[in-house]
C-alpha cells in the first residue's frame, strides 16, 4: 500500500493527451514538492518533472507537471508509442521523515 | 559526463549482510544528497534511505535498524550496509542522485542502472 496514490494504468491513442494523478496528504504532497519519473521497460527511472513543474534540461515540454492542495498531475500531450512505460511520483513526507513514491502508472499507447 | 555505478548485489541467504557501493563519475557525492531506491520484481519504486551533504541520513521504516547509508568522500562513494536481510529485501537497488537541495524538494537526477540483490535460502 503506497503513501501515494496512482490509477494503475491509463492509456489514450497516439497524438492524444493524457494526465496521471497522484494524491496524498498534508503529510507529504500538501507540504512538499513533487517529482515525476518515466521508467521504459528494464532501464532505470527517469526523471521527467521536479519541483511540481519544472522539467529537467533534455524532457521535452509535452510534459507537464502541476499540484494542487494534497494531489498531483502528470500531463503528456501528443502521445508517442515510445511514451508507453511506468510513471511515478514522489515526494517528501514529513511525518515518515523520508521520501515516499506513489504505486506507478502504466501508460499504454493504443 | 554524469554517470552513477552500482555495485555489491547477489545472491544472500536470511539473516546475512551485504554492503553495496555507489561510485559516481561526473560530480563529488559530498556535494550532493544521495538515495537508494529499490524496485522488487514486478513492483514499483520503494525510497529506502538519504544522505545530505550535511551527513545527516534518513531510513524508510522498513529497513531502519537493518541498513546503514554512509559515505566515503576520498573514494567519493557511498555505501549501503545491508544486515539482517529479509526475503522481502530482495530486490533492484538503484543509487541515485538527488538534485538541488531546497526544504521540501526530494527527488533524483541521476540514476545507476541498477543492482539485484536476492535474498534465499
Amino acid at each position: 500500500q503506497s503513501v501515494l496514490t496512482q490509477p494503475p494504468s491509463v492509456s489514450a491513442a497516439p497524438g492524444q493527451k493524457v494526465t496521471i494523478s497522484c494524491s496524498g496528504s498534508t503529510s507529504n504532497i500538501g507540504n512538499n514538492y513533487v517529482s515525476w519519473y518515466q521508467q521504459l521497460p528494464g532501464t532505470a527511472p527517469k526523471l521527467l518533472i521536479y519541483d511540481n513543474d519544472k522539467r529537467p534540461s533534455g524532457i521535452p515540454d509535452r510534459f507537464s507537471g502541476s499540484k494542487s492542495g494534497t494531489s498531483a498531475t502528470l500531463g503528456i500531450t501528443g502521445l508517442q508509442t515510445g511514451d508507453e512505460a511506468d510513471y511515478y511520483c514522489g515526494t517528501w513526507d514529513n511525518s515518515l521523515s523520508g521520501g515516499v513514491f506513489g504505486g506507478g502508472t502504466k501508460l499504454t499507447v493504443l | 559526463e554524469v554517470q552513477v555505478v552500482e555495485s555489491g548485489g547477489g545472491l544472500v541467504h536470511p539473516g546475512g549482510s551485504l554492503r553495496l557501493s555507489c561510485a559516481p563519475s561526473g560530480f563529488i557525492v559530498s556535494s550532493n544528497y544521495m538515495s537508494w531506491v529499490r524496485q522488487a520484481p514486478g513492483k514499483g519504486l520503494e525510497w529506502v534511505s538519504v544522505i545530505y551533504s550535511d551527513g545527516k541520513t534518513f531510513y524508510a521504516d522498513s529497513v531502519k535498524g537493518r541498513f546503514t547509508i554512509s559515505r566515503d568522500n576520498s573514494k567519493n562513494t557511498v555505501y549501503l550496509q545491508m544486515n539482517s536481510l529479509r526475503v522481502e529485501d530482495s530486490a533492484v537497488y538503484y543509487c541515485a542522485r538527488g538534485g538541488q537541495w531546497r526544504r521540501g524538494s526530494l527527488y533524483f537526477d541521476y540514476w545507476g542502472q541498477g543492482i539485484l540483490v536476492t535474498v534465499s535460502s
